[in-house]
């Protein structure tokens, strides 16, 4: 079956960086595009990016150009999340997503791996 | 960037009757590629509708999506009690960025 393995909880001081995994099974690792997805305490969900895991080619939103790097190892079948210049408004549950096959739906989701930032 | 405005925030109902979910983009888009999905709790959220209209796997027929342009609509015909929970509703496709509404709160009554 479908899996997205997340890594665990992390806490930071504000200005470091934290890496996020997600490592997949039951589907082939390079055909469906991964995104990641945050959601900050009490709030709503926000789009931060996606990976084409065949390629390596990356899309992000706008607030996060610069400052989050994708990555994937085609070796493991794992995705990566890095986040650089942390700051305490970047506390939040970070997901990651399968995208469809078709249309791009999100259709299953990592567990979510809460970070904390905080001095 | 399409600007996704869920209405209402909150929804108070109780189990049994209907409840109505709207969405409203700042700007049409293609009805295949918005989507809704339900987050309880500690948990992460879930597909319930694809292309506006097309339930997801496992997905109870109580759960029904309309709408096209820029309005979109998520009905649940018979609450259970297990519906009572956060909805979004999302645009996504081939072009990102992609964006999700604010969410409406479904709670009991």
């Amino acid at each position: 079956q479908v899996q997205l393995v997340q890594s665990g909880a992390e806490v930071k001081k504000p200005g470091a960086s934290v890496k996020v995994s997600c490592k997949v099974s039951g589907f082939p690792f390079t055909i469906y595009n991964l995104d990641w997805v945050r959601q900050a305490p009490g709030q709503g969900l926000e789009w931060m990016g996606r990976i084409n895991p065949n390629n390596g080619d990356t899309n992000f939103a706008q607030k996060f150009q610069g400052r989050v790097t994708l990555t994937r190892d085609t070796s493991t079948n794992t995705a990566y999340m890095q986040l650089s210049s942390l700051a305490s408004d970047d506390t939040a549950v970070y997901y990651c997503v399968k995208e469809g096959a078709v249309d791009g739906r999100f259709d299953f989701w990592g567990q979510g791996t809460p970070v904390t930032v905080s001095s | 960037e399409i600007i996704l405005m869920q209405s209402p925030d909150t929804l108070s109902l109780s189990p049994g009757e209907r409840a109505t979910l709207s969405c409203r983009a700042s700007q049409s888009f293609s009805s295949n590629y918005l989507a809704w999905y339900q987050q309880k709790p500690g948990q992460a959220p879930r597909l319930l509708v694809y292309g506006a209209s097309s339930r997801a796997t496992g997905i109870p027929d109580r759960f029904s999506g309309s709408g096209s342009g820029s309005e979109f609509t998520l009905t649940i015909s018979r609450l259970e009690p297990e519906d009572f929970a956060v909805y979004y509703c999302q645009q996504y496709g081939t072009s990102p960025p992609y964006t999700f509404g604010q969410g409406t709160k479904l709670e009991i009554k």
